[in-house]
Parts: structure tokens; sequence; C-alpha cells
């Protein structure tokens, strides 16, 4: 039940974009984002709930295409502070929530 | 308002001892949620509760691992008989209904000599 993240770490430089995949093998009701920095607890992002909605966060927006079975996370004009672990839950309708493996993300000046 | 309290911050156990892991939710939160960390890797599910009940433990090994969320108090994640490879972070959410965004604590650190 967990989902697919990709790529698992990117290096990126202050200005740059990102995106980052997230794909489940099951249908899915919502997707989660979240961020963790080294030695932190998991911050909650956002929600896309299905119906192939778009959702913004500052300049840290994603996507969900219910047909696929896949979100996106799109992070523009990266700053130092995007430094992180990113995580996509999925819930597939059992009322919990199935974390990926994660996407290890740097921003260098 | 206070958010979701994880004690204690760090656990020392030896091999064969018990090691009990307590959340407070954040006020007014039903929900509690359950994840494991190894270092470098995803949170690994193990277990929803709702007061008093048990929703979903599928993540949860069978055995030395069990978890509450009474009516009254914080939950409760007990790992008896203790392992080397029960090291990791122990992280607790909370959620107000189901399908909301978690809140995390800060995590519980289990280091088993």
């Amino acid at each position: 039940q967990q989902p697919v993240q990709s790529p698992q770490a990117v290096i990126l430089r202050e200005g740059e974009d990102a995106v980052i995949n997230c794909s489940s093998s099951k249908a899915l009701y919502s997707v989660h984002w979240y961020r963790q920095k080294h030695g932190e607890a998991p911050v909650f992002l956002m929600i896309l709930l299905k119906g192939g909605e778009q959702k913004g966060h500052e300049k840290i927006s994603a996507s969900f295409n219910e047909k696929k079975q896949q979100s996106s996370l799109y992070l523009t004009a990266s700053q130092l502070s995007y430094s992180g672990t990113y995580f996509c839950g999925t819930e597939s309708g059992a009322n919990n929530l199935f974390f990926g493996t994660g996407t290890r993300l740097t921003v260098i000046p | 308002n206070a958010g979701v309290m994880q004690n204690p911050r760090h656990l020392v156990r030896r091999r064969g001892q018990e090691a009990r892991l307590r959340c407070s939710p954040m006020k007014g939160h039903s929900h509690v949620y359950w994840y494991r960390q190894l270092p470098e890797e995803g949170l690994k599910f193990m277990v929803y509760l709702q007061k008093e009940n048990i929703i979903d433990e599928s993540g949860m090994p069978k055995e030395r691992f069990s978890a509450e969320f009474p009516k009254e108090g914080p939950s409760i994640l007990r790992i008896q008989q203790v392992v080397r490879g029960d090291s990791a972070a122990y992280f607790c959410a909370s959620s107000p209904d189901s399908r909301g965004k978690l809140f995390f604590g800060s995590g519980t650190q289990l280091s088993v000599l």
C-alpha cells in the first residue's frame, strides 16, 4: 500500500525548479504532502482530494490525477528553506495514511 | 493550543525490557496515528486509533507491540521484550477527523542496547 516516490534525491541551486512524483497501485481518495527537516517532525504542506484538483502553498503547488493514481509536487524558484525530505501520503479509503519513501531535496546557494 | 506532545523524547532500553511511548494529541483531536521511521527511511504506518478503539493495526507486528488510546489520558504504544531491531524514531500524529491533515509530534527516539 506504500506509494512510490521519485526521484529519491535531488539537488537544486537557489531559484531552480523541481518536481517530485508520487504514484500508487491503488485507487486513491486523497493525497497528502509533508516536509520533514532533519531531526524534526514532518510538517503538513497540503491535501489534494480526488477530482483532479491542484493546490498551491507559497511557491509550492501540487496536482492530483485520480485516474492515473498519481500526484506531483512542484517547487518553483526554490529557496534554501525548502531543503528537507518530502513525503507523499496516500489514502485509499481505509481512513489511514501510508507514506512513500521520501524525496530528499537539497537546495544550495 | 499546544501541539502533539510525545514523551519521552529519547528512550534507552536494554534487550528484553519494555518500552512505553506516550502521545497526547492536540486538544479536540480524537484520531491518533503511530508511525515508525528508521534512519534515512520513510514513515511506516503502524496503527490508527480513535478514542478507545483500534481502527487499523495492519502495520503493527503481530507480537510484542500493542497500542491503546483510552477515554482519558494519552495514547500509549507499548513494545514488550524489545530487540535491537526495534531501535527507531516513533512518531505520533493526531487529527480532528478522519481524512484530515495530520499534526505530528516531535517523536520518540528509541535505542535498544
